[in-house]
């Protein structure tokens, strides 16, 4: 089957500036995730969806982050405006459904200057 | 939120040589995955072993679910092992994201 695949693989912006990332999940999953990865540490949620619905956005800064996932497949991640901390890379995962395993995309690293 | 915990943080060995990574978690748990992340930073899921043993080729994983505590054991270590191993959990309590410990890198020298 194919993976998760998430584009770009890299972005550099400048702070302030916007940016977003796609993640197409693997078909048939009705659960996908955005984990943030910042250097030398674990992958941290930053939302999940059910389908097209929000389960968990407990973690994501919402004063600068946003995320949809219309029609319950493809998923965008924004952010507005980015500052150097946003510095990582993001992650996309899915699978069937909530309590079973999860599989990630290759991510995309960011990097603001 | 559940607390989860690896180590050893860091561990050099010598090809051909054995390890076992540990994985402490502070809550009851309905998922737990080990999670192998190579240099180039792609996630590959090694195991999906909330509870029992499980083996695949030179790694095997087993999760002791009543004392909250998993293991990975990887025998006839490779250069190609090296990276970071991750162990993530979902907690059985109302919190339902995948919470991962902090890793423990692991270097296999020629």
């Amino acid at each position: 089957e194919a993976g998760v695949a998430q584009s770009p693989r890299y972005k550099i912006i400048e702070k302030r500036q916007s940016v977003a990332f796609w993640c197409n999940p693997i078909s048939g999953h009705a659960t996908l995730y955005w984990y943030q990865q910042i250097l030398g540490q674990g992958p941290k949620l930053l939302i999940q969806f059910q389908n097209n619905g929000v389960v968990d956005d407990s973690q994501l800064p919402k004063d600068r982050f946003s995320a949809e996932r219309l029609k319950g497949v493809d998923s965008t991640l924004k952010i507005q405006p980015a500052k150097l901390e946003d510095s990582a890379v993001y992650l996309c995962a899915s699978s069937p459904s909530r309590n079973s395993p999860l599989h990630f995309g290759n991510g995309t690293r960011l990097t603001v200057t | 939120g559940i607390q989860v915990e690896q180590s050893p943080p860091d561990l050099i060995l010598q090809e051909g040589a054995n390890s076992t990574l540990r994985c402490n978690f502070s809550d009851s748990v309905n998922n737990l995955q080990w999670f192998h992340q190579n240099p180039w930073g792609q996630l590959i899921n090694l195991f999906y072993i909330p509870s029992g043993t499980k083996q695949n080729g030179r790694l095997s994983a087993t999760t002791v679910a009543t004392e909250r505590y998993s293991l990975l054991y990887i025998s006839s270590s490779q250069t190609t092992d090296s990276g970071v191993y991750f162990c993530a959990v979902i907690s059985s309590g109302s919190a339902r994201q995948l919470t991962f410990g902090s890793g423990t890198q692991l270097t296999v020298l020629p």
